[in-house]
């Protein structure tokens, strides 16, 4: 049962332009939500969060908007550097607390961003 | 300030062997969460641990998987009789507090290949 969900496997986009990576969700007690960034051979970096109190948040260069009646986020890579190339992954948290702090990663998406 | 430590960083284990993996969380971080990544998936929660407790364990194989967070030293993930199906990526993350608005930070990872 996989309750995020990241349905492109892959994207390719050009220096300059905007990456769009779309994440879904099921379960709607999660309302805490995160994307990682992940080279190969390396574990994932944090890049950004964003609580589902909220519909947008904004750092740099990314920002991710979330849909809660939709149950769907994406995060915006504006403008897109071939250093960005990395597969990305959402991920979300239900609560607060104890039980509740495991991360419930989608399957990744890897952007390629060409010169 | 170091970030998450794991090693081995690579470990080859022969089938029905036991295989030792260690993590070592941030300064500060009393919180460390063990993901497994096999090819081609993303990162699945395996077991949740604080100080001399495990807190979530509902990511665990039932046999063969133990892992343990003692007072003094690394947390380990130990995986008796290693099979081939458990060649993965074996993460570490940490955090300083359980929930809200903190992040996981993860270590490099550990590839295990059982032949």
């Amino acid at each position: 049962d996989q309750q995020v969900k990241q349905n492109s496997p892959s994207l390719s986009v050009q220096e300059g332009r905007i990456s769009i990576l779309n994440c879904d969700y099921t379960n709607s007690m999660f309302d805490y939500f995160l994307w990682y960034k992940k080279y190969p051979a390396e574990g994932p970096t944090f890049l950004i969060s964003i609580s589902s109190i909220k519909d947008k948040n904004e750092d740099g260069r990314f920002t991710v908007f979330l849909n809660k009646s939709a149950k769907h986020l994406s995060l915006h890579i504006v403008p897109s550097q071939p250093g960005d190339s990395a597969v990305y992954f959402c991920a979300a948290r239900v609560g607060n607390t104890g039980t509740a702090s495991k991360l419930t990663f989608g399957t990744g998406t890897r952007l390629q961003v060409t010169l | 300030n170091a970030g998450v430590m794991q090693n081995p960083r690579h470990l080859v284990r022969r089938r029905g062997q036991e295989a030792r993996l260690r993590c070592s969380p941030m300064k500060g971080h009393s919180h460390v969460y063990w993901y497994r990544q096999l090819p081609e998936e993303g990162l699945k929660f395996m077991v949740y641990l604080q100080k001399e407790n495990i807190i979530d364990e509902s990511g665990m194989p039932k046999e063969r998987f133990s892992a343990e967070f003692p007072k003094e030293g690394p947390s380990i993930l130990r995986i008796q009789q290693v099979v081939r199906g458990d060649s993965a990526a074996y993460f570490c993350a940490s955090s300083p507090l359980a929930g809200g608005g903190y992040e996981q930070y993860f270590g490099p990872g550990t590839r295990l290949t059982v032949t």
